[in-house]
């Protein structure tokens, strides 16, 4: 079964870090773009983060300079490491396989992010 | 950025009904156009790729379409089931954005 679950989320002060996870499973990891949308309460979707099978790393001009994607195919893992987190970065996080010209036709169930004091 | 200008935001309907959300790309997207639906406390569901594909096991009542800019979902029958929100998706190129949803409740 294809398989996606995130984990490390959780509450966070202005200005503090987290490192979101994805572990996958059911399919040839390293073939895929892996994807970070995120959705705060009672908001729309919001493309965050991508990562290609290369390595190249894309991320929305709000997260540019304070995320950082990135994958670990002998793991059929990829991370997001957020630094300087601000109240709007508040939201579910969810961890999405994309796949070229189908897109994101897999995804997690979310873990959610609380920036707060 | 391209932008997805998505519409209505919010559609009253019965079951039974004919339904139709439109999307507008704000530059050509040469077709790279999907459709979610999402329910709450749920992660989205890929009902439609490359605007008028449909996703594997999605019934036959959804449908897409576009001319230029402009892309359609279509629910030829609603169903109990489909009371939701839908999103557009624009996957031409990075970043790619969303459109803003279209929540679909019971008349």
């Amino acid at each position: 079964e294809v398989q996606m679950v995130e984990s490390g989320g959780g509450l966070v002060q202005p200005g503090g870090s987290l490192r979101l996870s994805c572990a996958a499973s059911g399919f040839t990891f390293s073939r895929y773009d892996m994807v970070w949308v995120r959705q705060a309460a009672g908001k729309g979707l919001e493309w965050v983060s991508a990562i290609a099978p290369a390595g190249d790393a894309y991320y929305s001009g709000s997260v540019k300079g304070r995320f950082t994607i990135s994958r670990e195919d002998g793991k059929n893992s990829f991370y997001l490491q957020m630094n300087s987190l601000r109240a709007e970065d508040t939201a579910v996080y969810y961890c999405v396989r994309k796949i070229w010209g189908h897109g994101f036709d897999v995804w997690g169930q979310g873990t959610m992010v609380t920036v707060s004091s | 950025d391209i932008q997805m200008t998505q519409s209505p935001s919010t559609l009253s309907a019965s079951v039974g009904d004919r339904v139709t959300i439109t999307c507008r790309a704000s530059q050509s997207i040469n077709s790279w156009l999907a459709w979610y639906q999402q329910k709450p406390g749920k992660a989205p569901k890929l009902l439609i790729y490359k605007a008028s594909s449909l996703e594997s096991g999605v019934p036959s009542r959804f449908s897409g379409s576009e001319s230029g800019t402009g892309f359609t979902l279509t629910i030829s029958s609603l169903q109990p089931d489909d009371f939701a929100t839908y999103y557009c998706h624009q996957y031409n190129s990075y970043p790619h954005t969303f459109g803003g949803g279209t929540r679909v409740e019971i008349k």
